[in-house]
């Protein structure tokens, strides 16, 4: 399986300020996934980060919001900007493999955001 | 939006009993994945099960599929304290490569 690392491993933020996720593979990988998991939760998917071009955001997300980076193929940025209460969860990353034909995903250890 | 429900939402079992999970969800799939997590920590790939397959072993796992049904089951057999965690399964639809998770089942094995 992919080695996949997460920066910060946890973070306690103030309302109104941005934090910027960072998520770094240890292989190419063709796809990278941004998930969120509030409090007591299963997991939502966010956004596909695409390599070199815009993320694409699943229903509910906004780029605004969830701006995301991915500037090549074993590193993303996640940012959740403007930051409510609302937003405490944790933010995992997950990647699929390109030598891997079933579509296996594996996931990063998550960041565990509190909003204050 | 979650595609599926899992049940029962919590299990908890003695040492050495087996444990099953149900996995139930609502549009056609090309594969379905079951993973752990422990402690709302990073997600643990257990075992995938492509569309076209109805029964899947690894270890002390076996995962059943039936499509016609929708659903999927994951058995833990002989199951042991470090077996407590939340357990997830995860659909793909078609060409899509984006998991759709379950609720999700908590499992507590008691020593």
């Amino acid at each position: 399986s992919a080695v996949i690392s997460q920066k910060p491993s946890r973070d306690i933020c103030q309302r109104g300020t941005s934090l910027t996720i960072q998520c770094q593979v240890d292989s190419q990988v063709t796809m990278m996934f941004w998930y969120r998991q509030q409090p007591g939760q299963s997991l939502t998917l966010i956004a596909t980060a695409n390599q070199g071009s815009e993320a694409t955001y699943e229903s509910g997300f906004v780029i605004d919001k969830f701006p995301i980076s991915r500037p090549n193929l074993t590193f993303s940025t996640l940012t959740v900007s403007n930051m409510s209460p609302e937003d405490s969860s944790i933010y995992l990353c997950s990647v699929e493999r390109r030598d891997r034909a079933y579509r296996e995903q594996y996931f990063g250890p998550g960041t565990r955001l509190t909003v204050t | 939006s979650q595609q599926g429900e899992e049940d029962p939402q919590a299990l908890s079992i003695q040492e050495g009993e087996n444990a099953t999970m149900n996995c139930s969800y609502k549009t056609s799939i090309n594969n379905l994945q079951w993973y752990r997590q422990n402690s709302g920590r990073g997600l643990v790939h257990l075992i995938l099960i492509r569309s076209n397959e109805r029964e899947k072993h690894s270890g002390r796992l076996r995962v059943t599929l039936d499509t016609s049904k929708k659903s999927s089951s994951l058995l833990i057999t002989a199951s042991r304290a470090a077996d407590t965690a939340s357990y997830f399964c995860a659909t793909v639809r078609g060409s899509a490569r984006q998991l759709t998770f379950g609720s999700g089942t908590q499992l507590t094995v008691l020593p």
